[in-house]
């Protein structure tokens, strides 16, 4: 198993900011992807985090807006660029291997004035 | 990507059997089928996974259609502590498309 620790637990940001949300796991792992959730919604994918790579990012989703590092096998970091309101969401971070189970963060809670 | 359907809510009472359908008829070979939940404020939490054969661990039980096109999640006997979003999805095995692609899920309310 996996524990994955997400920061911050939540912030609340003015528009026009930036800001980094880090994701550590306890373990090495192959997989790390980055999902964005709106109140009330499902979960929507954002990127693959590739270690010593450009992560791969999902229709709808550009680098240039949410940046992604993976250093390593264990760290990842999103950032979420030039803030507005509808930035507001939970942003959570998931890791695991190729196949079996993925294991979540408790989610990094945004809100954008 | 293939696609999963599920309903979109349930009922069940509290200790007895409860069984999440799911359905994903344009499923591939390589496609694994998984199942996770989502407790209310909490990141989603894996429940069980498997190819073709029906698969049980602590948690529940997952029975595989013959076809693969369909799948159901039983919690034998269901807690208020179940009460979730379930999501059945599929996920895919081939090299660099190994990603969760979440869709709305059943939400499971247990009546106490």
């Amino acid at each position: 198993s996996a524990v994955i620790s997400q920061k911050p637990s939540r912030d609340i940001c003015q528009r026009g900011t930036s800001l980094t949300i880090q994701c550590q796991v306890d373990s090495q792992v192959t997989m790390m992807f980055w999902y964005r959730q709106q109140p009330g919604q499902s979960l929507t994918l954002i990127a693959t985090a590739n270690q010593g790579s450009e992560a791969t990012y999902e229709s709808g989703f550009v680098i240039d807006k949410f940046p992604i590092s993976r250093p390593n096998l264990t760290f990842s970091t999103l950032t979420v660029s030039n803030m507005s309101p509808e930035d507001s969401s939970i942003y959570l971070c998931s890791a695991g291997a190729d196949t079996g189970e993925l294991f979540f963060g408790e989610g990094s809670r945004l809100t954008v004035l | 990507d293939a696609k999963t359907t599920q309903p979109n809510s349930m009922e069940s009472n509290e200790e007895e059997p409860v069984h999440l359908p799911c359905n994903h008829s344009t499923i591939s070979g390589t496609d694994y089928i998984h199942w996770y939940r989502q407790l209310p404020s909490q990141g989603p939490e894996y429940v069980i996974h498997g190819l073709t054969s029906n698969v049980n661990n602590r948690m529940a039980s997952l029975a595989i259609a013959e076809d693969r096109k369909s799948s159901t999640l039983i919690l034998h006997r269901a807690t208020l502590r179940d009460a979730a979003v379930y999501y059945c999805i599929l996920r895919p095995t081939n090299f660099g498309n190994e990603k969760l692609t979440f869709g709305t899920g059943t939400r499971l309310t247990i009546i106490p």
